[in-house]
Parts: structure tokens; C-alpha cells; sequence
């Protein structure tokens, strides 16, 4: 089993549906987690961190957390074309760890 | 601001040449990594450290070296460059969250 799995995608959704963005993860004792945003040739960008169980917003993303099941979710509202881009998941097993990545999730969004 | 910056955004070497890749940061955190990116295989560690002088093995470190003798730099070290290290490299760092580099693509011919 992969310590973080997401679906390759593509996810396609029409501009300003929501987009909903899975991962899961292998480790129940996992501390810290985050979902980058990479543009085709570019470095991951940071959107969001997610520490504790349930939900936390910034502007159209919200990042869902639940532990019990080990999954992690990333949804964004009013999807833009802009938001087309490859979704990495990553995972922190304990303080002073390296963040383990997910190979990433596709989102299109078409106008 | 975070600010990563990585010495060259692309590099074109020969295979066997020593290549070093450089990596600073100004947000005084304690962590740096060095990934490779590479389609359909993700992101991979090569090595990180968590303190100066310090560093860690990562997923694959074979071919590679680093050195970390100031807190703000990270270099990563190719010693004798082959063409399976044609790649993205990317730099990072973190307190709690990471920051990534904008990358240098190393093409090895």
C-alpha cells in the first residue's frame, strides 16, 4: 500500500462547478497535512495545511480532514480555468519528518 | 515573503562533471530538502537536513551529496553526473510548512 495515494486524474469539471480532490493515507499516527497546487513546469505552490479533524476554509478551498478514516479532501468552489493544474496531497508523519507526497491529481477546468 | 531561490532554473551539463546545485532561503528555518521530479514518478527525497551540518538520507540518495554549512544554504552535489539525473530538481524548506524553490531542470548529455 502507498503511504499516499491519489487518482491520477484527470479530473475535468465546467467552470464554476466544484472540484473535489481526494487522498488517503497509510499512517493513522500522521500529524500534519497540505495540498500544493504545481502548474505545468512550475514548483509546488503551498494552498492549504490541515492539522485537526473536520474542515478549514480560505476563500474557494476548504481542506477536509478526517483521521478515523485517513483521508484528506480538497474542495474548490467556483472552479476557475486558473485552477487547472496538477493537486499534490502531502502528509507529515511526526514533527522534524519529511512531508511524504502523493504523485498528484490532474484538475482541468473547461470554460 | 517566502523566498526560496535556486542558483539556475535550467543546466546543461556532460556526463561525468561534478554539478552543484545551490539552494538558499531567508525565512531562518531549520529543515531544507532536495527532491527530483520526474514524470509519472512524482516528487522523490534525495537527502534533507534539519540542522547546519546535519543531513538525512532520503528515498534515493545514491549519486548524490549535499553539504548544509550555513543554515540559510542547501547544496545539493551531483559527483559525477550520469543522464538518469536529467531531471527537475526542486529545493525546499520549513518550520512546519514547506516552501518550495522554483526548480532547476539539469539536462545530463
Amino acid at each position: 500500500q502507498k503511504e499516499v495515494e491519489q487518482n491520477s486524474g484527470p479530473l475535468s469539471v465546467p467552470e464554476g462547478a466544484i472540484a473535489s480532490l481526494n487522498c488517503t493515507y497509510s499512517d493513522r499516527g500522521s500529524q500534519s497535512f497540505f495540498w500544493y497546487r504545481q502548474y505545468s513546469g512550475k514548483s509546488p505552490e503551498l494552498i492549504m495545511s490541515i492539522y485537526s479533524n473536520g474542515d478549514k476554509e480560505d476563500g474557494r478551498f476548504t481542506a477536509q480532514l478526517n483521521k478515523a478514516s485517513q483521508y484528506v479532501s480538497l474542495l474548490i468552489r467556483d472552479s476557475q480555468p486558473s485552477d487547472s493544474a496538477t493537486y499534490l496531497c502531502a502528509v507529515r508523519k511526526r514533527v522534524g519528518t519529511a512531508l511524504i507526497f502523493g504523485k498528484g491529481t490532474t484538475l482541468s477546468v473547461s470554460s | 515573503d517566502v523566498k526560496v531561490t535556486q542558483s539556475s532554473r535550467y543546466l546543461v551539463k556532460r556526463t561525468g562533471e561534478k554539478v552543484f546545485l545551490e539552494c538558499v532561503q531567508d525565512m531562518d528555518h531549520e529543515n531544507m530538502f532536495w527532491y527530483r521530479q520526474d514524470p509519472g514518478l512524482g516528487l522523490r527525497l534525495i537527502y534533507f537536513s534539519y540542522d547546519v551540518k546535519m543531513k538525512e538520507k532520503g528515498d534515493i540518495p545514491e549519486g548524490y551529496s549535499v553539504s548544509r554549512e550555513k543554515k540559510e544554504r542547501f547544496s545539493l552535489i551531483l559527483e559525477s553526473a550520469s543522464t538518469n539525473q536529467t531531471s527537475m530538481y526542486l529545493c525546499a524548506s520549513s518550520n512546519y510548512e514547506q516552501y518550495f524553490g522554483p526548480g532547476t531542470r539539469l539536462t545530463v548529455t
